[in-house]
Formats: structure tokens, C-alpha cells, sequence
């Protein structure tokens, strides 16, 4: 157990759909993420919150959309998919706010494994 | 820009044998270095990192990663697997630049059997 908690664990929907993901982490982090985990492919950074304000959008469509209420919740909204957009979604949380880059530790949930039809 | 390359997508190795899984890197400037695990099911996890000092780092599972600036590797060795090491390891690497995140390699599924 990480600490950072991810529901649902798994979600079907259609592409005229509207769903969200949820992440709740108890750990004090003040930085949480949102990650795209594709098979066989780099884990990429999706979106990045400190203290609750979005500091970095890596170029991901609209169709995704975050949000982040307080420093323990982050949403993923999720808004007309393509099929291509199935994978799993990871949700993470720091103290700082460098995404792990400065060493400090990401800590991970589970994921929600997406598939959209 | 930096990148990670690991070369191989699965390593199927045998109970008590050695494994290496190997992680290549590129960048311009110094950089840390990182590997994380992900057991089934479960979210990603640290395993071990370098970020300076000696180039040999380890982890307390009995993992370990040696940081080879000439040949921009930090390949991950475990002398003597356990079917528990079952998982995916991803290497992931930062510039030092204070960008807000890593970046990871694709993964390494290592697949321990009896």
C-alpha cells in the first residue's frame, strides 16, 4: 500500500461518454500527477498540480480534462474518447514538486485500466 | 531533450539465476538516475536511484544498478532471482535542469519461472 489511492480500478466506456477518474492521496504531498501508461510504450506525464495549481499540461488533448479540488484530490474528467486512448491511468503524489526528477519519491496508486469502445 | 532506452521488452529468467536488465540513456548534461517496479496490479515503485557519490547503488531487496557515465548505461543486476521479482522494471532519467518530472523508459517485464 503507497499511500495514494485510485478509483475505479477498471472502466469500460464509449466514446460519447463522460467519466472521471479519482485520486486521493492521505501522505501530506503537496504535488500530485497524472500519468498515461501504454503498452510497450514510456510512461508519459500528463498533468502536473502543486498546492493545488496546475504547473505543467504536456500537450494533452482536451478531451482530458483535470481537476484538483485540494492538495489530497485530483480528478481525471474524461470527455468524447478515441479508442486509442485506452490505457492505464496512474495517479502519483511527491512532497516536492519536480515529479521525481530532483529524487525525490513518486509514490504511485494502482491505476484505472481505461478501454474505450 | 533526454531519452531512455531499455533494450529488451521481457527477460525470462529461471528461479536463482542471475539477471541483468539493461537501461541506456542520452542527454546533453549530468543527470540523475532511477528504477522503479511495478508489481502486478500495483502502481509504480522506487527501487533504487543514483543522484551522486558512488556509482554502485543498491537497493534493499538485493538489487543493484551501477551508473556508467562513459557508456550512458545504469543497467539493473540482481545476482540471484526469486519468482517474487516478477514484475516490470522501468529505468527513468533527469537532466538536472529542474524539469518537473523524469523521463521513463518503456519497461523491462522480468518474468522469474520455476
Amino acid at each position: 500500500e503507497t499511500g495514494v489511492t485510485q478509483t475505479p480500478r477498471h472502466l469500460v466506456m464509449g466514446m460519447t461518454n463522460k467519466k472521471s477518474l479519482k485520486c486521493e492521496q492521505h501522505l501530506g504531498h503537496n504535488a500530485m500527477y497524472w500519468y498515461k501508461q501504454s503498452a510497450k510504450k514510456p510512461l508519459e506525464l500528463m498533468f502536473v498540480y502543486n498546492f493545488k495549481e496546475q504547473t505543467e499540461n504536456n500537450s494533452v488533448p482536451s478531451r482530458f480534462s483535470p481537476e484538483c479540488p485540494n492538495s489530497s484530490h485530483l480528478f481525471l474528467h474524461l470527455h468524447t474518447l478515441q479508442p486509442e486512448d485506452s490505457a492505464l491511468y496512474l495517479c502519483a503524489s511527491s512532497q516536492g514538486n519536480t515529479g521525481g526528477a530532483s529524487g525525490e519519491k513518486l509514490f504511485f496508486g494502482s491505476g484505472t485500466q481505461l478501454s474505450v469502445l | 531533450a533526454q531519452s531512455v532506452t531499455q533494450l529488451d521488452s521481457q527477460v525470462p529468467v529461471f528461479e536463482e539465476a542471475p539477471v541483468e536488465l539493461r537501461c541506456n540513456y542520452s542527454s546533453s548534461v549530468s543527470v540523475y538516475l532511477f528504477w522503479y517496479v511495478q508489481y502486478p496490479n500495483q502502481g509504480l515503485q522506487l527501487l533504487l536511484k543514483y543522484l551522486s557519490g558512488s556509482t554502485l547503488v543498491e537497493s534493499i531487496n538485493g538489487f543493484e544498478a551501477e551508473f556508467n557515465k562513459s557508456q550512458t548505461s545504469f543497467h539493473l543486476r540482481k545476482p540471484s532471482v526469486h519468482i517474487s521479482d516478477t514484475a516490470e522494471y522501468f529505468c527513468a532519467v533527469s537532466d538536472l535542469r529542474g524539469r518537473r518530472a523524469l523521463t521513463f523508459g518503456s519497461g523491462t517485464r522480468l518474468q522469474v519461472q520455476p
